[in-house]
């Protein structure tokens, strides 16, 4: 069954670092996510991405992030200069969408630790 | 108003219950619902799609979505104790420029 794969399952950095987690979204799917998830809170919406363009973003998507698109397969989220608040899980996820489709699938999600 | 409530529980059945879990919306344009069950570090797996209204039912889970209350449901027969999780309500516009959860609801089955 498709699925969609992260990477790196966990990752640990240095406050000030840079990071770059990595997402392989379902292969037909056209809309592509990241949601975060601060351990024991809830799913909150960073960005989508459509037409190798971003459709939306929410208030913490700000100049410290921000998204690509590759190589036509990867989905990748960078996150400058991290602060000990973005530890969190950081979950793609891709949807095919459109007429009677619309269900969205996660990863298993990326661990990131600020230190 | 948030755009989508949920009740966080924690919700505590014992074995073998009918467990409802639910969900309320504010926006009109929702058009796609989803239910996921999220195990403590893992990430949501999607357990029910419905496309706008109706139900939609699937081994021991039954979704319904009225859009006239703006509510949705999951119902869970027979819950066991591997249903012990957080379930999350998710939906749609019809544009897919974001998906809306709600805060989940943390479910224990006690054997």
């Amino acid at each position: 069954e498709p699925e969609v794969t992260q990477t790196p399952s966990h990752q640990v950095t240095q406050m000030g670092q840079e990071v770059i987690l990595r997402c392989v979204p379902i292969s037909n799917h056209l809309y592509f996510y990241w949601y975060r998830q601060i351990l024991g809170q809830k799913v909150e919406f960073l960005v989508s991405f459509y037409n190798n363009e971003i459709s939306e973003k929410s208030e913490i998507f700000d100049d410290q992030f921000s998204v690509e698109r590759p190589d036509g397969s990867n989905f990748t989220l960078k996150i400058r200069s991290t602060k000990l608040e973005d530890s969190a899980m950081y979950f793609c996820a891709s949807a095919l969408a459109g007429g009677s489709t619309g269900e969205l699938f996660f990863g298993e999600g990326s661990r990131l630790t600020v230190l | 108003q948030k755009e989508v409530e949920q009740d966080p529980g924690p919700l505590s059945v014992p074995e073998g219950a009918i467990v409802s879990l639910n969900c309320t919306y504010s926006n009109s344009a929702f058009q796609y619902f989803m239910w996921y069950r999220q195990y403590s570090r893992k990430g949501p797996e999607l357990l029910m799609y419905t496309y706008s209204s109706g139900n939609k039912e699937d081994g021991s889970f039954t979704a319904q979505v009225d859009k006239s209350s703006k509510y949705i449901s999951l119902f869970i027969r027979d819950s066991q104790p591997s249903d012990s999780a957080t379930y999350l309500c998710a939906m749609s516009p019809w544009n897919f420029n974001k998906f809306y959860f709600g805060s989940g609801t943390k479910l224990n089955v006690k054997p």
